[in-house]
Formats: C-alpha cells, sequence, structure tokens
C-alpha cells in the first residue's frame, strides 16, 4: 500500500517567519502534486514536480522533489496570514487514475 | 480545467435517514471520485464512479452505505444511507483531468 506521510500535522507561527512542510514515502512516485485547502472548499493545486531532484518557485512557495522521487518538500518564506490553510501532498497511485493524498499539513499564520 | 458545482453544501440530519449529495461538471470527464474528509485532516476515497457501469469502491467503503449513480459523463450523485453520527465528516467530489479538480465539499452533520 502507498501511503504518504506528511510532517508537521500542525504548524502555527508568526507572520513572517519561515516553515518547510515534508512528504514522505517508502514508494516512488512519477509525480508528486501539492494542494492547499481553506475552510468550506476543495483543495487547489498549486504545483506539480515530476522530476527527482526538481525543483520549482512559486512566489514565496519553494517546491523540491526528492531525487528518487519518494518524498518531497514544501519551503513558504516570510509565512503572511494568507498562508493558512490545509496543506496536502498527493501521487498518483499503482493505479495511476487516482490520487494518494498525503496525511496533511495544517498551517496557522498568526498576524 | 474543471468547474465542480456540489449541493448542498452542508445540511444536518437525523440519524437513521438518508442524504443524497449532487455533484454537476461543466465538462464531460470519464471518472468522478467521491472522497470524505474530516474537518482539517486529510482525504480519504471512498469510490471511482464510471458512467455506464458501477462504481469501484475502496477497502471499507460498501455500496449498501455508499450508493453511488453517474446517469451521463457530467453528474453523479453519492448518497449516505442510514447514517450515524460517525458519519459526520466533509465529503468532496472531483475529477482528474491531469490536476484533480473539487467541489465545494458538503459538511454533513448527523444528530
Amino acid at each position: 500500500t502507498q501511503l504518504l506521510e506528511q510532517s508537521p500535522q500542525f504548524l502555527s507561527i508568526q507572520e513572517g517567519e519561515n516553515l518547510t512542510v515534508y512528504c514522505n514515502s517508502s514508494s516512488v512516485f512519477s509525480s508528486l502534486q501539492w494542494y492547499r485547502q481553506e475552510p468550506g472548499e476543495g483543495p487547489v493545486l498549486l504545483v506539480t514536480v515530476v522530476t527527482g531532484g526538481e525543483v520549482k518557485k512559486l512566489k514565496r512557495l519553494t517546491f523540491q522533489f526528492g531525487d528518487a522521487r519518494k518524498d518531497s518538500s514544501l519551503h513558504i518564506t516570510a509565512a503572511q496570514p494568507g498562508d493558512t490553510g490545509l496543506y496536502l501532498c498527493a501521487g498518483e497511485g499503482d493505479s495511476s487514475y487516482k490520487l494518494i493524498f498525503g496525511s496533511g499539513t495544517r498551517l496557522l499564520v498568526r498576524p | 480545467s474543471a468547474v465542480i458545482s456540489q449541493k448542498p453544501s452542508r445540511d444536518i440530519c437525523q440519524r437513521g435517514t438518508s442524504l443524497t449529495i449532487q455533484c454537476q461538471v461543466d465538462s464531460q470527464v470519464t471518472m468522478m471520485f467521491w472522497y470524505r474528509q474530516q474537518p482539517g485532516q486529510s482525504l480519504t476515497l471512498i469510490a471511482t464512479a464510471n458512467q455506464g457501469s458501477e462504481a469501484t469502491y475502496e477497502s471499507g467503503f460498501v455500496i449498501d452505505k455508499f450508493p453511488i449513480s453517474r446517469p451521463n459523463l457530467t453528474f453523479s450523485t453519492l448518497t449516505v444511507s442510514n447514517m450515524s453520527p460517525e458519519d459526520s465528516s466533509i465529503y468532496l467530489c472531483s475529477v482528474m483531468t491531469g490536476e484533480a479538480f473539487f467541489g465545494q465539499g458538503t459538511r454533513l452533520t448527523v444528530v
């Protein structure tokens, strides 16, 4: 069974601080996606990483895919209250038509 | 991209009753996915709905409890049957076109 474990589960930080969220698995994934979900909404895609070692930047967010394609990280620089939400990593399962979601990281950025 | 309309957005139901959740997509898709999510936690796939055939259920979910209809390529329903308080959760429908798109979710409370 393919599992994606995220850490930390919950993070409460002050505005302006930096943080990193990790997504780890013992399985290899062809790609990993990161989603953010706000209360009362469905998750929204932030980025897809495909190549081992790949780094993608989205404004203050930096995403990295591990060389072995088993793990990924999300780094946020100078966090803002608008970054508050549930962050989910996801990868295609053995059956490529469906996604396996990570355990989730709840982020609270205090003003 | 895909725009998904899901309703109802929330409901409070008596135990022992059933609730049908509707999901409408603005384009034709082969598969639609139904997830369950506890507030602040990750998504668990309930089943995959295919047009013209029975839904495929994940381990721990059965058709008698969560019957699904898929009458055409843009619409699906999920029924939560004979509800108990343990069924209180957020239910989300989703489609995949390279990335996953989600409805806004249905917050169900069973009392």
